[in-house]
This record gives C-alpha cells, structure tokens and sequence, in this order.
C-alpha cells in the first residue's frame, strides 16, 4: 500500500530557532502533497498545499514566510519552521495522493511530528 | 465543502459491532462521502469511501442512506485496537473537485474490555 514517511518524529528547539520536517511518499509518486497542523485535542488543520516544482498554496492566516514549504521532487516535501516561539508547538502530519491508484483523491498521511518549542 | 456532523464520542464493548453516524444534510450530488480514523499520536488512517451505494473492504462497510444526508461507519466487531477518533469528510467531485481534505470535530471512539 501507499506509505508515507516523516521525519523527525519528535523535535524538541529552542525559541527562535528554524526547525525542519520532511515528508516522503516511499513507494509512490505524489505531486502534491498536504500539511496539516493539530493542536492537542482538536482536529486537523489544513495549512497548505505543497506541489512539486511549484510554490505551495497556503491557506487563510497561515503565514507563509514563517512556514516554509518545499517540494523539490515528487517524493519529498519540507516544512521549515522559521524562528520558532512556543505558541507554533503541535503535531504536524504530511499526506500525499498517489495519482495512479485512481481511487477518488484517497490521501495517505505520515505518521507526524510533534514539535516542542521551549 | 459541505459540513458534516458527528457525535463527540461514543462507547462500545469489544467485540460487539459498532455504528458511527454521520449527517451531512447539505451534500451536493458529486461528493464523495470519506472516513477517515486517527489513532492517538498518529497521523490519519483510511478507512473507506463511498459516492451512493453501499460500500464493503476489510476493515469496515460504509451505510449511506438513500438521500445522501447521512451515512454510517459499522465496524462489525470493535477490537481495543479501533480505540481512535473517526472523521467523516465530504470530498467534492466533479467540477468542483479539489485534493484537499477538510477535517471536522470527528467521534472519539472508546473500547471497552
């Protein structure tokens, strides 16, 4: 089946640092990719679109420069986030379509990363 | 996209079936009706998909009712394991089809022994 692939797991950084999460789809190729963000005990939230060779689309009030998204190949996507404050930890969890499984946009989602800022 | 409504939680013992409702009044024709469950500290699962008609795989059926506004996850024999919060996600078809998915409250199903 389709896997997809985060990592770290877990980071722990301090305030006002850059941290860096990559997303893979390992047996698949997926041109575009979702990252999501969740804080404890709510539900997911959708901060972006990420597609491959191309700027990523952001949604209303996630602010772009402090999130950076990268999609340099079909099998890799980054989310870097810049000069981190306390208030930016959660759980942050990639998805990915596999556009040949032709199964109406089923999305398969990384097993996330949740980041703490101190 | 159409919203769909849950219940926040619900019970049930292992091994006896489970039936997770989902409202979703104002669907539209091309909407695919998505069930996804998250297990705690993971990321989402699949768990299946339907557009009108009744739908089966391993892991659960998916009922949809005649109107389109609701459906229900049955998961015929609950395990410890299903323990996990069950999204219900409209996606739209068609010319409005889009990739993303937009996740609401869910039901936070709890097992017990």
């Amino acid at each position: 089946g389709a896997v997809v692939s985060q990592h770290p797991s877990r980071v722990i950084c301090k305030s006002g640092t850059s941290v860096k999460i990559e997303c893979r789809s390992l047996d698949f190729q997926a041109t575009t990719m979702f990252w999501y963000r969740q804080f404890p005990k709510k539900s997911l939230m959708l901060m972006a679109t990420s597609n491959e060779g191309s700027k990523a689309t952001y949604e209303q009030g996630v602010e772009k420069d402090k999130f950076l998204i990268n999609h340099a190949s079909l099998t890799l996507s980054t989310l870097t986030v810049t000069s981190a404050h306390p208030e930016d930890s959660s759980f942050y969890i990639c998805s990915a379509r596999d556009p040949t499984r032709g199964d109406t946009d089923t999305q398969y989602f990384g097993p996330g990363t949740r980041l703490t800022v101190l | 996209d159409a919203k769909t409504t849950q219940p926040n939680s619900m019970e049930s013992n292992e091994e006896e079936p489970v039936h997770l409702p989902c409202n979703h009044s104002t669907i539209s024709g091309t909407d695919y009706i998505h069930w996804y469950r998250q297990l705690p500290s993971q990321g989402p699962e699949y768990v299946i998909h339907g557009l009108t008609s009744n739908v089966n795989n391993r892991m659960a059926s998916l009922a949809i009712a005649e109107d389109r506004k609701s459906s229900t996850l049955i998961l015929h024999r609950a395990t410890l394991r299903d323990a996990a919060v069950y999204y219900c996600i409209l996606r739209a078809g068609g010319l409005r089809a889009g990739n993303m998915l937009t996740f609401g409250g869910g039901t936070r199903l709890m097992v017990k022994p």
